[in-house]
């Protein structure tokens, strides 16, 4: 298995630019997320799903926007850069059923100018 | 809303001391709660959960005893090795939303041979 893997690892965007950040896992996990990361502030959950075709907002969602076609991929979307996305993204997956043990990629980090 | 404090890093530590990383808790209800360790370049990785109160989480030498009373879930070791560098976060989940993770700012530990 592959785990959690996540493309780009690393990305520039000058502001209002548009991408979107892939994740994909191999475990059938039903619910995946996105977190970033910055300096001191630990991670924040930025959207989650818990199947294809369920996606919900978590902590700090403007900005992004997901979608959740296949168990698989997660991609999150940029719509249009700003410095302040600038920030290192994190994707993870675990089983519904299992105790609570999620899975990370090993992240995306983003600059943007 | 629920969250994480962690003490503030780097801690710097020579090979062989012992190690402790404070963090305490605010929840409502009974959250469960975990270590996770971030090595340099890396994702996030599960050291050790608990999910009630006077669990003892432990794995790799590393244990953390999930104290009600005191909300808190420090994190232990007897003796740290050079490969122990990295950086610690505390995180919680809470009861109603067990698929979502609050995470504290995080630790760096650093250990000088």
């Amino acid at each position: 298995n592959a785990g959690v893997t996540q493309t780009p690892k690393f990305q520039v965007l000058k502001t209002g630019q548009s991408m979107t950040l892939q994740c994909a896992q191999d475990m059938n996990h039903e619910y995946m997320s996105w977190y970033r990361q910055d300096p001191g502030m630990g991670l924040r959950l930025i959207h989650y799903s818990v199947g294809a075709g369920i996606t919900d907002q978590g902590e700090v969602p403007n900005g992004y926007n997901v979608s959740r076609s296949t168990t698989e991929d997660f991609p999150l979307r940029l719509l249009s850069a700003a410095p302040s996305q600038t920030s290192v993204y994190f994707c993870a997956s675990r089983a519904i059923a299992e105790n609570y043990e999620q899975y990370f990629g090993p992240g995306t980090r983003l600059t943007v100018t | 809303g629920d969250s994480v404090t962690q003490m503030e890093g780097p801690v710097t530590l020579s090979e062989e001391a012992f190690l402790t990383i404070n963090c305490t808790y605010t929840a409502t209800g009974y959250p469960s709660l975990f270590w996770y360790v971030q090595y340099p370049g890396e994702g996030l990785q599960l050291l050790l959960k608990a999910t009630k109160a006077d669990d003892k989480g432990s794995n790799k030498g590393f244990e953390a005893t999930y104290r009600k009373e005191t909300t808190s879930f420090h994190l232990e070791k007897g003796s740290v090795q050079v490969s122990d560098s990295a950086v610690y976060f505390c995180a919680l989940s809470e009861m109603d939303s067990s698929y979502k993770l609050i995470f504290g700012s995080g630790t760096r530990l650093l250990v000088r041979p």
